[in-house]
């Protein structure tokens, strides 16, 4: 079973960037995707975007476009996302979840990491 | 590229069956077999209890179904239980490589 571990919460100013990360363990021979999914406080689930390990792309929703960015470390168990250009409205609670190739949905997901923009 | 659309609210009683819809475009839900419907509880991560739009994941309850007519898709909890009281999304995959997902229904057990 793989589990996802992500990192711990952050404070950031408007304007700047926040890079979160997952770190993966339990893994058998299939390299999963990552996705990175958010929810504003009391608001609904996003889909920001998908890293794709075996091709070593990613993927984003439209509205991401130019500021996220998703990568991955040399060992190939922790995974990044960086977003920029902060605001207020990028306040959320930031999850990474798995999927197995080509299953197109999302499981297990990791604890969340909270994000909050604040001056 | 909009969130699909689901009610806001939807209860019943218990033993009772009820519907959540999730409404999208032809280039979404009426395209793809790829809609996955997740339950979440208060301050706990989102589970999946369908994907590929009508198969349940091992562990399961067979109360819960799903199904899916044209752009719109459906998901059925007969038997309603205190426990499915919850926040339910439905997440489509779409073209280029993308997911969006529903805007969320509150199921209250009255």
């Amino acid at each position: 079973q793989v589990l996802l571990e992500q990192s711990g919460a952050e404070v950031e100013k408007p304007g700047a960037s926040v890079r979160l990360s997952c770190q993966a363990s339990g893994y058998t021979s299939v390299i999963n995707y990552i996705h990175w999914v958010r929810q504003a406080p009391g608001q609904g689930l996003e889909w920001m975007g998908v890293f794709y390990p075996d091709a070593d792309t990613s993927a984003y929703t439209e509205k991401f476009r130019g500021r996220i960015t998703l990568t991955r470390d040399t060992s190939a168990t922790t995974f990044y996302m960086e977003l920029s250009g902060l605001t207020s409205e990028d306040t959320a609670l930031y999850y990474c979840a798995t999927e197995v190739p080509r299953a197109y949905w999302f499981g297990p997901w990791g604890q969340g990491t909270l994000v909050t923009v604040s001056s | 590229q909009s969130a699909l659309t689901q009610p806001a609210s939807v209860s019943g009683s218990p033993g009772q069956s009820i519907t959540i819809s999730c409404t999208g475009t032809s280039g979404d839900v009426g395209s793809y077999k790829f809609v996955t419907w997740y339950q979440q509880h208060p301050g706990k991560v989102p589970k999946v209890m369908i994907y590929e739009g009508s198969k349940r994941p091992s562990g399961v309850s067979n109360r819960f179904s799903g199904s899916k007519s044209g752009n719109t898709a459906s998901l059925t909890i007969s038997g309603l239980q205190a426990e499915d009281e919850a926040d339910y999304y439905c997440c489509s995959y779409a073209n280029t490589n993308i997911y969006i997902f529903g805007t969320g229904t509150k199921v209250t057990v009255l």
